[in-house]
């Protein structure tokens, strides 16, 4: 059982270059989600899915892009990157409303900008 | 001041202790608690959720006090499997998006 399943694990971009996470996950979830960490900080919500085909602004969406075209799909663009966006990104989903049922996350995706 | 506050530790304690931790958080109105872990550059996973009433899961019990606006989680008899960093999360309202992560309580078990 494959869960939530996170690609690519690590990636080194340069500055302004453009790239595309992948979140899939094989549980029939509806609600999906994308967040960074960071050192010293919680886990931020950057955009989030209540279902196929919507998309919503979490907490810091800016520089981030998202569609969500399958049920199964999560996509996080990074349209021109930027050093700020170093970060660990997990993508994460839930059965529903994530306040009531448990987040089941992907093993994250490393990602530096230089 | 930060919606979820943590004590980011290290707490270090010898395997067989019990240790606690809190969490406070600053919207009286939240609705939902919980505890996940996560290990070194892993992800993480839900460990348990906090009841008002509190709850307990073999070594590890929760507890909610609404009127200090805090959650606690206490771990007896402390495995070394137990290291980890604990994270907090509060879920401010019915949104989706008003779900917050603490920064994180790292915890060290020692033989």
């Amino acid at each position: 059982n494959a869960g939530v399943t996170q690609t690519p694990k690590f990636r080194v971009l340069k500055t302004g270059q453009s790239m595309t996470l992948l979140c899939a996950q094989d549980m029939n979830h509806e609600y999906m989600y994308w967040y960074r960490q960071d050192p010293g900080m919680g886990l931020r919500l950057i955009h989030y899915s209540v279902g196929e085909g919507t998309t919503a602004k979490g907490e810091v969406p800016d520089g981030y892009n998202v569609s969500r075209l399958k049920k199964q799909n999560f996509l996080l663009g990074l349209e021109s990157a930027a050093p700020s966006q170093t970060s660990v990104y997990f993508c994460a989903s839930s059965i529903r409303d994530a306040g009531s049922q448990p987040q089941h996350f992907g093993d994250g995706t490393r990602l530096s900008i230089l | 001041r930060k919606e979820v506050e943590q004590d980011p530790g290290p707490f270090n304690v010898p395997e067989g202790a019990t240790v606690a931790f809190n969490c406070t958080y600053s919207n009286s109105a939240s609705q939902s608690f919980f505890w996940y872990r996560q290990d070194c550059r892993k992800e993480p996973k839900l460990l348990m959720s906090v009841y008002s009433s509190g709850n307990e899961d073999g070594r590890f019990t929760a507890q909610l006090n609404r009127a200090s606006q805090y959650i606690s989680l206490l771990i007896r008899d402390s495995k070394l499997s137990d290291s980890a960093t604990y994270l907090c999360v509060v879920r401010k309202d019915s949104s989706a998006s008003k779900i917050i992560f603490g920064s994180g309580t790292r915890l060290s078990i020692r033989p």
